[in-house]
């Protein structure tokens, strides 16, 4: 079975640009969560997707977004980019919602900088 | 707050000798604990959890952990490391967010492995 995919796998945009990263998760997986990497604060969660609606978010700024497809693939969206969102941005599927009955599996990740 | 610390940032050691990473824990009620590793250039693999009972947790990759509540730690132990094993390792505590569930993870601890 094929892991969770996430595209592109490097992107470099400049500030005040916006950009959508996509993620596919592994086969029959509903829901889908987002986070960021970066050396200062670590892995800080996003949002998490499942059956299309937004279920459980983090506190970042309404310029993050996302959304999930009736296929179960996700997007997130940064609009107005800053310097600071230069991050690794992770996306995890589990077959179903709730971290604590189902493992989360993670794809290897969007590298974003911004310029 | 809900959180994890994990307070050693790089660790060396030898190949074949035993290896321990430290987490604590921040948090009323049982704790739901992970540790994940992250290898450079790819996302995050589950070594092992706990949830409740036995407090010993045997893992993939030939590792344990056990629970401690008197010292709030859930601390990651290998018998003999590989140079294999060189990687980030992250520990992760669920937390509740307006009531759904979501993963607060540590700060990592990256380990070196020397021949």
């Amino acid at each position: 079975k094929a892991g969770v995919t996430q595209t592109p796998r490097y992107l470099i945009k400049t500030r005040g640009q916006q950009v959508t990263l996509s993620c596919s998760p592994i086969s029959g997986h509903r829901s889908v969560s987002w986070y960021q990497q970066t050396p200062g604060q670590g892995l800080q969660f996003l949002f998490e997707y499942f059956s299309e609606t937004q279920r459980n978010k983090g506190n970042f700024p309404g310029r993050f977004s996302g959304r999930q497809f009736s296929n179960s693939r996700s997007e997130m969206n940064v609009s107005t980019l800053e310097l600071g969102d230069s991050a690794l941005y992770l996306c995890a599927s589990s077959l179903e919602a709730g971290t604590v009955s189902y493992e989360q599996y993670f794809g290897p990740g969007t590298r974003l900088t911004v310029t | 707050a809900q959180s994890v610390t994990q307070p050693d940032i790089h660790i060396t050691v030898s190949e074949g000798a035993s290896l321990e990473l430290r987490c604590n824990y921040s948090y009323g009620a049982t704790p739901y604990l992970f540790w994940y590793v992250q290898s450079p250039g790819q996302g995050l693999q589950l070594l092992l959890k706990y949830f409740s009972g036995d407090t010993l947790v045997q893992g993939i990759k030939g590792f344990e952990a056990e629970f401690k509540r008197s010292q709030s730690s859930f601390n990651l132990r290998k018998p003999s490391v590989h140079w294999s094993d060189a990687a980030e390792y992250f520990c992760a505590v669920v937390t509740l967010n307006f009531g759904n569930e979501k993963l607060t993870f540590g700060t990592g601890t990256r380990l070196t492995i020397i021949p």
